[in-house]
């Protein structure tokens, strides 16, 4: 059964660093793409970072603006997020979802990490 | 890209028929998947490469369209199927998503 499961989120300060995590589960991390996709309270989904299979390729949307760093460890099946100089605007959910096929659609997903900035 | 769903909002009755647009600014060829959202849990896959549907997704769901249109069709309605369905293309990078379509019962 492939489970992906985020942790990390939580309420920060506007300009301050959070590092979310995915482990994943029921399928070898080195077999797949991996996303993370955002979604603002009430709001429509914003892609937000993509690492590669062997994580040698990461990409960033482009409000990203050089704040975000993708990156994995394969030894623990995770997935992390690392969130630097966030705003109110960061505020969202943060899914990891997989893209098995490497096509850039995503066949599972996370129950999500709220992240809410604010002071 | 600019990803554009038609309706917002969309009020139907079970065992009714629905057919909902997406709607690209530029062509996509078939990069186009469907995806499903239930009030407070994750998106689901519904169809990818605009017509296949993924694994375990019932047959009352079709996708259709190629290029710059695209629709997404539901059978017969079911009250399981109460949400919002987001389109998404990745035929180019940035990946983008559709507003949604909210389906309420």
């Amino acid at each position: 059964q492939v489970i992906l499961e985020e942790s990390g989120g939580g309420v920060v300060q506007p300009g301050k660093s959070l590092r979310l995590s995915c482990v994943v589960s029921g399928f070898p991390l080195s077999s797949s793409s991996l996303h993370w996709v955002r979604q603002a309270p009430g709001k429509g989904l914003e892609w937000v970072a993509f690492i590669s299979s062997d994580g040698s390729e990461r990409y960033y949307g482009d409000f990203v603006k050089g704040r975000f760093a993708i990156s994995r460890d394969k030894a623990k099946n995770t997935v992390f997020l690392q969130m630097n100089n966030l705003g109110p605007e960061d505020t969202a959910v943060y899914y990891c979802a997989r893209d098995s096929r490497r096509s850039g659609h995503f066949d599972s997903w996370g129950q999500g990490a709220l992240v809410t900035v604010s002071s | 890209i600019v990803m554009t769903q038609s309706p917002a909002t969309l009020s139907v009755s079970p065992g009714e028929r629905v057919t909902l647009s997406c709607g690209a600014s530029q062509s996509i060829s078939n990069k186009l998947a469907w995806y499903h959202q239930r009030p407070g849990q994750a998106p689901r896959l519904l169809i990818y490469d605009a017509s296949i549907r993924a694994t375990g997704v019932p047959a009352r769901f079709s996708g259709g369209g190629f290029g710059t249109d695209f629709t997404l069709t539901i059978s017969s309605l079911q009250s399981e199927d109460l949400g919002v369905y987001f389109c998404q293309q990745y035929n180019h990078w940035l990946y983008t998503f559709g507003q949604g379509t909210k389906v309420e019962i």
